[in-house]
Formats: structure tokens, C-alpha cells, sequence
């Protein structure tokens, strides 16, 4: 069966900070990668994701993820953030007919 | 507009009852699916749905039982048999394929006292 690890659990930055959050998948074959957002009080949205192509992909509000299958990983970006990127983030796989998500990264961002 | 409807919001329950969480699309799609949310422990399923009449077993399906008797319901029951019942209940609804992600509803609290 497919896992999905996030290493950061917590991450504290300040405002105009660049962001990295980590995800790292187990499955070596074909994927189909995923990065929901949580807002404090809301439902999960999809902030972008992968199925083929250009491995770097640009999402909602100035995120973007880039696939590397060497080292199965999928990395969030985002090169400036803003306290309203506070949230938490979640890493998925598509397993066949079902998502597969990782534990979260919890984002806070300071003034 | 489309989307995904989850009630109530909150819901207390006595230890011992069982209580059935409400799960309701109206985006046409045929997969359905039900989370348990964790602090820390990210998002785990518990049941889907590919197709009406038909549901599989998640990685937690223990102490919860479901149906899906239309296409657009996928009611969820919290057993008397689910020793930890405590926690954020979400559904989800997908097209079905390795192609599409999910639209998720705002989730159910439960808290059982």
C-alpha cells in the first residue's frame, strides 16, 4: 500500500519568508500527487496537483510543488508568505481509487 | 451551486450510543468517501463508496458502519463498538479515477461525553 510522510509537523515563519514543506511518497510507479490547504474553521481545498507532465506545477495563491521522482518527493513552495497562509497542509497520493494522505504541516505565520 | 452538505456541525453524544453523521452531494459524483481527523495524525479513511449499494473498508473501519442506498447520501454511524468516537468527521465526494481529487465538506465534531 502507498504512504505519504511529512516530516515538518510545525512550522513557525514570519511574514515575507520563503516556505518549503516537505512530502515524500512510497510508491515507485506511476502517481498522482495532491496538496490540500486547511484554513483555521474551514473545509479542505485543493491547492494543486500533479498527473503528468512539467514537473513543476503552479497552483492557488502563489504555491507551487515540484515532482521529483528520483527522490519521490513532492515539495510544497511558496517564495514569499502572508499570516493568511496560516493553515494546515496536506500531502495526498491517488492509490488506485482512493487518497492517501500524509499526518499535515501546521503553518503559522507571524506579522 | 454544487458541493457537499455534512450535519450537524456539532454533536454530543452519550458514551454507549450510536449516532449517524449526515453526508449529502449534490456534484453528480460517484465516489464518496468518509475521514477521521486526528490532531497530528492527518486524515484516515474509514469508508468509500465507488458506486451505489457498494462500499469498501478503509484503514480504520472498526466500530463504524455505513450505507449507500442513493447516489447522492453516504450516512456514517459511530458505534457503541468505536472505543475512541471523539473526533472531526470529514466526507468527500469524487469522479471516479487516479485522475480527480476530491471536493470535501466542512465536517462534523463529534464529542462523546
Amino acid at each position: 500500500a502507498q504512504s505519504v510522510s511529512q516530516h515538518n509537523h510545525h512550522v513557525i515563519l514570519s511574514e515575507a519568508a520563503s516556505l518549503e514543506l516537505g512530502c515524500n511518497y512510497s510508491y515507485g510507479g506511476t502517481v498522482n500527487l495532491f496538496w490540500y490547504v486547511q484554513y483555521p474553521g474551514q473545509h479542505l481545498q485543493l491547492l494543486l496537483k500533479y498527473f503528468s507532465g512539467d514537473p513543476l506545477v503552479k497552483g492557488i495563491k502563489g504555491f507551487e510543488a515540484e515532482f521529483i521522482k528520483s527522490k519521490f518527493s513532492f515539495n510544497l513552495r511558496k517564495p514569499s508568505v502572508q499570516w493568511s497562509d496560516t493553515a494546515e497542509y496536506f500531502c495526498a497520493v491517488k492509490d488506485t481509487d482512493k487518497l492517501i494522505f500524509g499526518t499535515g504541516t501546521r503553518l503559522q505565520v507571524f506579522p | 451551486d454544487g458541493g457537499i452538505t455534512q450535519s450537524p456541525k456539532y454533536l454530543f453524544r452519550k458514551e454507549g450510543q450510536n449516532v449517524t453523521l449526515s453526508c449529502e452531494q449534490n456534484l453528480n459524483h460517484d465516489a464518496m468517501y468518509w475521514y477521521r481527523q486526528d490532531p497530528g495524525q492527518g486524515l484516515r479513511l474509514i469508508y468509500y463508496s465507488q458506486i451505489v449499494n457498494d462500499f469498501q473498508k478503509g484503514d480504520i473501519a472498526e466500530g463504524y458502519s455505513v450505507s449507500r442506498e442513493k447516489k447522492e447520501s453516504f450516512p456514517l454511524t459511530v458505534t457503541s463498538a468505536q472505543k475512541n468516537p471523539t473526533a472531526f468527521y470529514l466526507c468527500a465526494s469524487s469522479l471516479p479515477g487516479i485522475n480527480y481529487g476530491y471536493t470535501f465538506g466542512s465536517g462534523t465534531r463529534l464529542t462523546v461525553v
